[in-house]
């Protein structure tokens, strides 16, 4: 199984900041099948990126993807209110599908 | 729009069973590739199982497998997960959710749209 590692745990950080979420793979994630989603409280997932940079229907420019291999990140460019939330990543290169823990991300 | 709604879950008995749904709306359910994910309390994504549009493949996670069947009615727009023989440990919140795929043979195995949830607690 390829298991997928969420660093940092959580962020700290203001409206406006730049921020970078890493994901990273136990073993090399087949044709870069890299998905990342948002989740905020008491809601279900919301998917931002598949294929490690493409963004979905309906996903702001500030939220871009990149990597491959065993490292990916999500960055988004400037921190609006409504992104405090709870990013996932998932790999569906591998089978089993697997997800990472999460990185949430909180206003300081 | 995509709408998918899961009903079903509760407080069960180790040991028990529980049948969820999840009705959909929205798009053409007959054609896409549908999966069960499930969150434990504080915990990340677990994906669980998932099932093809007519039916003819259809894969679970170790951790259910012999336990739970997935299944699905396309007259009625409707996603099943029979979850038998449950555990503590399969105390979450289950989520359905679609693939991208509408191509028969091949899942893409990524969920561009979810629903609400419906929470199941396992506990005596």
């Amino acid at each position: 199984e390829t298991i997928l590692t969420q660093s940092p745990g959580t962020l700290s950080l203001s409206p406006g900041e730049r921020v970078t979420l890493s994901c990273r793979a136990s073993q090399s994630v087949r044709n870069d099948y890299l998905a990342w989603y948002q989740q905020k409280r008491g809601q279900a997932p919301r998917l931002l990126i598949f294929g490690a940079s493409n963004r979905a229907t309906g996903i702001p420019a500030r939220f871009s993807g990149s990597g491959s291999g065993t490292d990916f990140t999500l960055t988004i460019s400037r921190l609006e209110p409504e992104d405090f939330a709870l990013y996932h990543c998932q790999q569906y290169g591998n089978a089993p599908l697997s997800f990472g823990g999460g990185t949430k991300v909180e206003i300081k | 729009e995509v709408q998918l709604v899961e009903s079903g879950g509760g407080l069960v008995k180790p040991g028990g069973s529980l049948r969820l749904s999840c009705a959909a709306s929205g798009f053409a359910f007959n054609d896409y590739w549908m999966h069960w994910v499930r969150q434990a309390p504080g915990k990340g994504l677990e994906w669980v199982a998932r099932i093809n549009s007519d039916e003819t493949i259809i894969d679970y996670a170790d951790s259910v497998k012999g336990r739970f069947t997935i299944s699905r009615s396309n007259a009625e727009n409707t996603l099943f997960l029979q979850m038998d023989s449950l555990r503590a440990e399969d105390t979450a919140v289950f989520y359905c959710a679609k693939d991208s795929s509408s191509r028969l043979a091949v899942a893409y195995n990524w969920f561009d749209s979810w629903g609400q949830g419906s929470l199941v607690t396992v506990s005596s």
